[in-house]
């Protein structure tokens, strides 16, 4: 059964950056079968694509965000992270990890519970 | 890229049919048949209900469904049940720049 579990700290600076990391079970993350990304939710506020990677290591991202942001993967922990460069307050939010099927990969198929980010001094 | 356009919220009663509209532009809804629509309770992750405008996952109750007409989707719960109450967004691929666009989030309120 495909799982996903975020982690990574709760408080970050402003203008320091923002490390994520997305734990899978139940499939490997370099299989061909599956896309891997990152939306986030502020407090009270809507849903927001952040980044898409694929095993193939073509890596997709949201046009606001993609000046500051990465997206990597790492195969022999089964993991795949999210870098958000000088965050602002604006960037606290739930984020969390999903995944998309590669034969569909127009909707989020599963996805983490969320970890909570705060970003303040 | 603009938040597609969602009804702030909806009511009804258990049994009852609600609708949600999700209104975007010909760059996005009107011009793929990518919608999908995600449930999400209070503190808890979203969850897809609806994918490829209409398709339903296995284990998703068949009283959801989903339509498009133009540059408008829809979400319809039939048979309202108490369960359903929750916050619900839609979703559309809009290309490979933009990629995906979410909704503004409709509260349904049963």
């Amino acid at each position: 059964q495909l799982q996903l579990q975020e982690s990574g700290p709760g408080l970050v600076n402003p203008s320091e950056t923002l490390s994520l990391t997305c734990t899978v079970s139940g499939v490997s993350v370099s299989s061909n079968s599956y896309y891997w990304g990152w939306i986030r939710q502020p407090p009270g506020k809507g849903l927001e694509w952040i980044a898409n990677i694929h095993y193939s290591g073509s890596t997709y991202y949201s046009p606001s965000l993609k000046s500051r942001v990465t997206i990597s993967m790492h195969s022999s922990k089964n993991q795949f992270s999210l870098n958000l460069y000088s965050v602002t307050a604006a960037d606290t939010a739930v984020y969390y990890c999903a995944t998309l099927r590669s034969q569909d990969p127009y909707y989020f198929a599963y996805g983490g519970q969320g970890t909570l980010v705060t970003v303040s001094s | 890229q603009s938040a597609l356009t969602q009804p702030r919220s909806v009511s009804g009663s258990p049994g009852q049919s609600v609708t949600i509209s999700c209104t975007g532009t010909n760059s996005d809804v009107g011009r793929y048949n990518y919608v999908s629509w995600y449930q999400q309770h209070p503190g808890k992750a979203p969850k897809v209900l609806i994918f490829d405008v209409s398709k339903r996952p296995s284990g998703v109750p068949h009283r959801f469904s989903g339509s498009k007409s133009g540059n408008t989707a829809s979400l319809t719960i039939s048979g309202l049940q108490a369960e359903d109450e929750a916050d619900y967004y839609c979703c559309s691929y809009a290309g490979s720049y933009t990629h995906y666009v979410f909704g503004t989030g409709t509260k349904v309120t049963v």
